[in-house]
């Protein structure tokens, strides 16, 4: 069965850097665009990030374009997001889901910027 | 990067019917922009109800149904139960990235 399972979240100060990483498993992962999502606290989801199923496209919402950037191995089945120079409005919970036709989420990880 | 909008909230008796829209700034939603409906609950990750304006996943329930209509991606919930009672959010693709709308908060009462 598809599973996708997020870490690398936790409380960082702004300014800092943090690493989220996606496992994922029951599935052809090199055939697969790949997502990552956010949800701040209390509020909608955010599209973040799409990494084509080689690597060779990346996209990213204007609001992480500069600071965040999404890559993947295909052969550790491991989608990941570098974060850097993070502000507090950062702070959300981060999934990863599968490209259209969207048919698997993780179940998040949660980022905290603040000192 | 475009504004995608949802009504924020929209309350549907148990066994009727509503239908929820989705909005681009950009003109009218059309197939290009492969328009999606997702349901989250409290506590919970999203779950996907439909893709491609009208596809259906296996676990999507029969009385959820997508469309365009009048310039929108619709999604209509005919004969709602207690348990649709969640936030809808539709998502659109756009040539530079993905958007989310704001989210309808969908009450059964």
């Amino acid at each position: 069965q598809v599973q996708l399972v997020e870490s690398g979240g936790g409380v960082v100060q702004p300014g800092g850097s943090l690493r989220l990483s996606c496992a994922a498993s029951g599935f052809t992962f090199n055939n697969y665009g790949m997502h990552w999502v956010r949800q701040a606290p209390g509020k909608g989801l955010e599209w973040v990030a799409f990494i084509r199923y080689d690597g060779a496209a990346k996209y990213y919402a204007d609001s992480v374009k500069g600071r965040f950037t999404i890559s993947r191995d295909n052969s550790k089945n491991t989608l990941s997001l570098q974060m850097n120079s993070l502000r507090a409005d950062d702070t959300a919970l981060y999934y990863c889901a599968k490209e259209n036709p969207w048919d698997s989420w993780g179940q998040g990880t949660l980022v905290t910027v603040s000192s | 990067q475009a504004v995608v909008t949802q009504e924020p909230s929209l309350t549907v008796s148990p066994g009727g019917t509503v239908t929820l829209t989705c909005g681009s700034s950009t003109g009218a939603v059309t197939r290009t922009l492969n328009p999606c409906w997702f349901q989250q609950k409290p506590g919970q990750a999203p779950r996907t109800l439909i893709y491609d304006i009208s596809n259906t996943h296996s676990w999507t329930p029969a009385r959820f149904s997508g469309s365009l209509v009048g310039g929108k991606a619709a999604l209509t919930l005919s004969g709602a139960q207690p348990e649709d009672e969640a936030e809808y959010y539709c998502l659109l693709s756009y040539l530079d990235g993905w958007v989310f709308g704001g989210g309808t908060k969908l009450t059964v009462l």
